[in-house]
């Protein structure tokens, strides 16, 4: 059974750029999240995706956007970079939206934006 | 809004010196509560799901148990490979799975 699976795992950004992270789910899972988690914090929730639409919406501003393909993989961009977007870009995966689902999470994206 | 506070932020142990970790949250319906483990540089790994209050399940060393207001993630004679981060997260009710982390609690066990 494969996990979920990040990319890339690591990169560098300047203010002002835009950047696209990349998950792919993890096998029989058809919903991602994307959470952002800031170094000594607990992961904070940006979004969901279910069958290509967004399913629900934490804190986070428009440029903040994602995508959901029919295999069930997601991307998340962000736009215009701030010092304060350098974090853990965390995607985890479940078997459907819901009940009490386990999240599967991935080991992420390190991103950091000079 | 939903709201999880655990403490202490930091716990260093003896190896085999057992001790608990403390979870407090607010939600306004409860649809489960999660432990996570989160090694360094990696994402959080799942331990337990608690439904509800006067549930506890068990795993080798760690043993969880929720009530109406906390929950407990009981440590016992732990290893120096159980040296994490441990995340603790609600789910409320429909809100789809979204999950509201704590800030966790980084344990290390020395020999």
């Amino acid at each position: 059974e494969t996990g979920v699976t990040q990319s890339p795992t690591h990169l560098i950004k300047t203010r002002g750029q835009q950047v696209t992270l990349r998950c792919s789910s993890q096998s029989g899972h058809n919903t991602v999240s994307w959470y952002q988690q800031a170094l000594g914090q607990g992961p904070q929730f940006i979004f969901q995706y279910y069958r290509e639409e967004e399913n629900g919406r934490g804190n986070f501003p428009p440029r903040f956007s994602g995508l959901q393909f029919p295999n069930y993989s997601s991307e998340l961009n962000v736009n215009a970079l701030e010092l304060d977007d350098s974090a853990l870009y965390l995607c985890a995966s479940s078997p459907g939206t819901g009940g009490a689902n386990v999240l599967t999470f991935g080991a992420g994206s390190r991103l950091t934006v000079l | 809004e939903d709201q999880v506070t655990q403490s202490p932020e930091a716990l260093r142990l003896q190896e085999g010196e057992s001790s608990s970790l403390n979870c407090s949250y607010t939600v306004s319906g409860l649809r489960g509560l999660f432990w996570y483990r989160q090694d360094p540089g990696k994402g959080p790994e799942f331990l337990f799901t608690l439904y509800s209050a006067g549930e506890e399940k068990e795993k080798e060393r760690l043993k969880a148990t929720l009530t109406k207001k906390e929950s407990f993630l009981h440590i016992t004679a732990p290893k120096p490979e159980d040296s994490a981060t441990y995340l603790c997260a609600v789910q409320e009710a429909g809100t789809a799975s979204k999950l509201t982390f704590g800030t966790g609690t980084r344990l290390q066990v020395t020999l």
